[in-house]
């Protein structure tokens, strides 16, 4: 069960874009449209950004959207907000039955 | 309003056994499947186990197959993770959370539980 790939780390000042990729197969993101993203701040519980690729839960902002091409998922923030700060997390179904998390992504906002 | 509260972390020595209780109100239960998720301190998230709505199915992380189980009480609201043979890399908060509606994502948690595996 190897962890999906983000990067460590992505900066941007505010009002910028940014896009976080999420790297795995085609037994995981490649294969499924059961990928979501996490937004954890410090000390915090994770909260639901995006599920299913690409759709936005009830009360999440459309500054935060989600898009896959092959095994490669993406969330993308736009005019960045210094409260955007956070870790981020892709998560995705497996053809094991089982689900696994990237090894998560620091946003800085300059 | 969802809350998830879970219960029984602690310090428990390499070996030993911890059993973690997820107490579930605001929907209904028995409609949905349910998590938990660990995070080691000042590390990411990592998928521990998943439970479907009626109890049917269970998934684990292939780390802790044949060591730990998870279980739930549809009458009682409650979702539990029996621990056993714990290694010290299973040191981390525990989070209880509820499946989508549209399966396989989280979209509720808990405040977390921290089980610390130390002799």
């Amino acid at each position: 069960q190897s962890a999906l790939t983000q990067p460590a780390s992505v900066s941007g000042s505010p009002g910028q874009s940014i896009t976080i990729s999420c790297t795995g197969t085609s037994s995981d993101v490649g294969g499924y449209t059961y990928v979501s993203w996490y937004q954890q701040h410090p000390g915090k519980v994770p909260k639901l950004m995006i599920y299913d690729v690409s759709n936005r839960p009830s009360g999440v902002s459309n500054r935060f959207s989600g898009s896959k091409s092959g095994n490669t998922a993406s969330l993308t923030i736009s005019g960045l907000q210094a409260e955007d700060e956070a870790d981020y997390y892709c998560s995705s179904y497996t053809s094991s039955r089982t689900l696994v998390f990237g090894g998560g992504t620091k946003l800085t906002v300059l | 309003q969802v809350q998830l509260v879970e219960s029984g972390g602690g310090v428990v020595q390499p070996g030993g056994s911890l059993r973690l209780s997820c107490a579930a109100s605001g929907f209904t239960f028995s409609s949905y499947g349910m998590h938990w998720v660990r995070q080691a301190p000042g590390k990411g998230l990592e998928w521990v186990a998943f439970i479907r709505n009626d109890g049917s199915d269970k998934y684990y992380r292939d780390s802790v197959k044949g060591r730990f189980t998870i279980s739930r009480d549809n009458s009682k609201n409650t979702v539990s993770l029996q621990m056993n043979s714990l290694r010290d890399e299973d040191t981390a908060v525990y989070y209880c959370a509820k499946d989508g509606a549209y399966g396989f994502n989280y979209d509720y948690w808990g405040q977390g539980t921290l089980v610390t595996v130390s002799s």
